[in-house]
C-alpha cells in the first residue's frame, strides 16, 4: 500500500535562508510524485512532479525536488525563502489508475 | 479560462438532508477526483473516475456517491450528511497517464 510522510507539520525559516521540506514514500511500484502548494483560502497548485524523466526536478517559483530511489524521498528545496512562499506545502503520490495519496502538509512560515 | 469549478462554494446544512456538490472541468480531462481536507489529515481521496461511466473508490468512500456521465462533470452526492462529514472538499481533474492535477476553489461544508 501507498503511503506518504511529511516530517514536520511546521517549518520556519527567515527571509533568504534555504527551504527544506521532507517527504518520503512508499510504494510498491515506481510513482508518481508531486509537489503541491495551497495559499490560504485557495485550493491546491501544482509546484512540480516527478514521472522518472530525471531525478532532480525543477518547478515554478525557484523550487526543485530531488528523487532518490534508495532513500524513497522526494524532498522540495528552495534556495532563498522569500515571504510570497508562506504557504502549506503537500507531497502526493499517485500510481497507474489514478488513486493518490496526499501527505499531511507542512506549513511554512517565513520571518522577516 | 481553463479551470476546475464547484459549486456551492460554502453550505451549512443538517444531518441527514441529501445535497450534492457539483464540479465540471474544461478541459477535456479524463480523469477526476474528490478530496477532503482535514486539519493535520492532508487531502484524503474519496472517489476517482477515469473516464466517463468509470469510478472507482478513494480511502475514505463511505457515507459518499459519485457519478459520471459526461466527461466534464463529476458530483459528488451525500444521501444522508452526519456531522462527521463536515470539511473542506476539494474536486480535481487530470489528463490522461499524467497524473498531475487540477484543482477546484473547495467548497466547505458544515453538517449540524
Amino acid at each position: 500500500a501507498q503511503s506518504v510522510t511529511q516530517l514536520g507539520s511546521h517549518v520556519s525559516v527567515s527571509e533568504g535562508a534555504l527551504v527544506l521540506l521532507r517527504c518520503n514514500y512508499s510504494s510498491s511500484v515506481p510513482p508518481y510524485l508531486f509537489w503541491y502548494v495551497q495559499y490560504p483560502n485557495q485550493g491546491l497548485q501544482l509546484l512540480l512532479k516527478y514521472t522518472s524523466a530525471a531525478t532532480l526536478v525543477k518547478g515554478i517559483n525557484g523550487f526543485e525536488a530531488e528523487f532518490k530511489k534508495s532513500e524513497t524521498s522526494f524532498h522540495l528545496t528552495k534556495p532563498s525563502a522569500h515571504m510570497s512562499d508562506a504557504a502549506e506545502y503537500f507531497c502526493a503520490v499517485s500510481q497507474a489508475g489514478f488513486k493518490t495519496i496526499f501527505g499531511a502538509g507542512t506549513r511554512l512560515f517565513v520571518k522577516a | 479560462e481553463a479551470q476546475v469549478t464547484q459549486n456551492p462554494r460554502y453550505l451549512i446544512t443538517v444531518t441527514g438532508k441529501k445535497l450534492t456538490v457539483t464540479c465540471s472541468q474544461n478541459m477535456n480531462h479524463e480523469y477526476m477526483s474528490w478530496y477532503r481536507q482535514d486539519p493535520g489529515l492532508g487531502l484524503r481521496q474519496i472517489y476517482y473516475s477515469m473516464n466517463v461511466e468509470v469510478t472507482d473508490k478513494g480511502d475514505v468512500p463511505e457515507g459518499y456517491k459519485v457519478s459520471r456521465k459526461e466527461k466534464r462533470n463529476f458530483p459528488l452526492i451525500l444521501e444522508s450528511p452526519s456531522p462527521n462529514q463536515t470539511s473542506l472538499y476539494f474536486c480535481a481533474s487530470s489528463p490522461e497517464l499524467s497524473y498531475e492535477q487540477y484543482f477546484g476553489p473547495g467548497t466547505r461544508l458544515t453538517v449540524t
